[in-house]
């Protein structure tokens, strides 16, 4: 158990909608990663919060959004779901807010979208 | 951003033999180099890393090499088990908080 906690596990929902994600980080660890991984497909950067803060963008899409809050758990909202985004959603943890760190990863939301 | 590419995709050896996987980069400012292990519908998680101010560490089976040179770093998996047969991904990085970019994952396949 690597200390991060990702809610729901799974999540099917239909086109058009809009679902949360949530993950808790690790106790102590203020940066929070949100990653995306297609089927068969690598790990695509979203974006990634610092205490509260957006700190680097990667390829998120416009429909994407994401924060962090006060007590450091974030949110990743996904809205106007398209087919294309059923994926496997994980988010990680690392305590600063550096990327040369360990990331601990969460076990991820298999989001389906019919 | 980083360009960050992985040989081979695929990697299929017979149980006992060695792996080698290596991760090639872009970024020259990029000092630390990790190696995640990512099972069958499981979390990725680290395996080994390893800084810009050494060339090689070991654990146990496992090995990582970097030449900060010719911007790449490979894993070695000595005695490989079935229990290796999974996707391994390279992921360089800085301190700066830039965007993080993973390889593309080595599928490894572990034949008993």
């Amino acid at each position: 158990d690597s200390g991060v906690t990702q809610t729901p596990k799974h999540l099917i929902t239909a086109t058009g909608q809009r679902v949360t994600l949530r993950c808790s980080p690790r106790s102590g660890d203020l940066s929070v990663y949100w990653y995306q991984q297609s089927l068969d497909q690598g790990l695509q950067f979203l974006i990634q919060y610092y205490n509260g803060e957006e700190r680097a963008k990667g390829n998120i899409l416009e429909r994407f959004s994401a924060q962090q809050f006060p007590d450091l758990h974030s949110e990743l909202n996904l809205s106007s779901l398209e087919l294309g985004d059923s994926a496997l959603y994980f988010c990680a943890s690392t305590p600063g807010g550096s990327g040369a760190n360990i990331q601990y990863f969460g076990a991820g939301t298999r989001l389906s979208v019919l | 951003g980083e360009n960050v590419e992985q040989h081979p995709s695929t990697l299929s050896v017979q149980e006992g033999d060695s792996a080698v996987i290596k991760c090639t980069y872009s970024d020259s400012a990029s000092n630390y180099f990790p190696w995640y292990k990512q099972e069958l519908g499981k979390r990725p998680q680290l395996i080994i890393d390893i800084r810009s101010n050494v060339g090689e560490k070991k654990d146990q089976r496992i090995a990582v090499t970097l030449n900060k040179t010719a911007k790449h770093f490979s894993l070695h998996i000595t005695e490989t088990q079935p229990e290796d047969s999974a996707v391994y991904f390279c992921a360089p990085n800085n301190n700066a908080g830039n965007m993080l970019t993973f390889g593309g994952g080595t599928r490894l396949m572990v034949k008993p």
